[in-house]
């Protein structure tokens, strides 16, 4: 089955500066590649989402790039704010939408005043 | 948001009872999911649906079961709870293939299992 690992697992930036998470997946037949964000005690919260056919997707202050031949994604936030503070994960699925998200473990992004 | 409501939001059980977490949605979605949250271990797949009475097994789905007699509600089934089962639970939902493939989870549940 799919397997993602993301880095790093915490993430400590000042306010304003730009935050990058990696995610690598290894199943090639993946083609949709979804970031959550999940504040404490909240449920997960689709952010921004890229599917295969793209390389990538910006969302005012976010983007997300996919390398299909390297089997990797990566969130890009820019000039951070405090409540971008939360914890974040990745995710791959095969297309369709029947056989659920395979996500990476997460990472806590902390934004210094 | 959309319209997705887990019940209970909280329980505490004993070892060895049989738990059963519901998940209800007004969106008419064909796919639902029960996912259990974990330090250290992300979200993890226990069981899906993409129809009525259609469910198969995810990542962790030993020691669960799940139904679905109706489009709107999906159940998880703790046989006999275990500690190992404490968890967070999340229900989630996707629209059908015809268009976008993004989950929409629940508030979740957080089971405790003493």
């Amino acid at each position: 089955g799919e397997n993602v690992e993301q880095h790093p697992s915490t993430l400590s930036v000042q306010e304003g500066d730009s935050a990058v998470i990696k995610c690598t997946y290894s199943d090639s037949a993946s083609n949709y590649f979804p970031w959550y964000k999940q504040e404490l005690g909240k449920r997960p919260q689709l952010i921004i989402d890229i599917r295969s056919n793209v390389g990538e997707k910006k969302d005012q202050r976010i983007a997300v790039t996919l390398n299909k031949t390297a089997k990797h994604f990566s969130l890009h936030i820019t000039e951070t704010q405090p409540e971008d503070s939360a914890v974040y994960f990745c995710a791959a699925r095969e297309g369709g939408g029947a056989d659920g998200l395979t996500f990476g473990k997460g990472t806590h992004l902390i934004i210094q005043p | 948001d959309a319209g997705i409501t887990q019940s209970p939001r909280h329980k505490v059980t004993e070892t060895g009872t049989p738990v059963t977490l519901r998940c209800h949605q007004t969106e008419n979605h064909r796919y639902m999911y029960w996912y259990r949250q974990d330090p250290g271990h992300g979200l993890r797949l226990i069981h899906y649906s993409y129809g009525v009475k259609d469910t198969d097994k995810g990542e962790v789905s030993d020691g669960y079961s799940v139904s679905r007699s109706k489009t709107e509600d999906f159940l998880l089934t703790l046989e006999s709870a275990t500690s190992s089962q404490t968890s967070v639970y999340f229900c989630a939902i996707s629209r059908d293939r015809s268009s976008s493939t993004e989950a929409f989870f629940g508030q979740g549940t957080r089971l405790t299992v003493v």
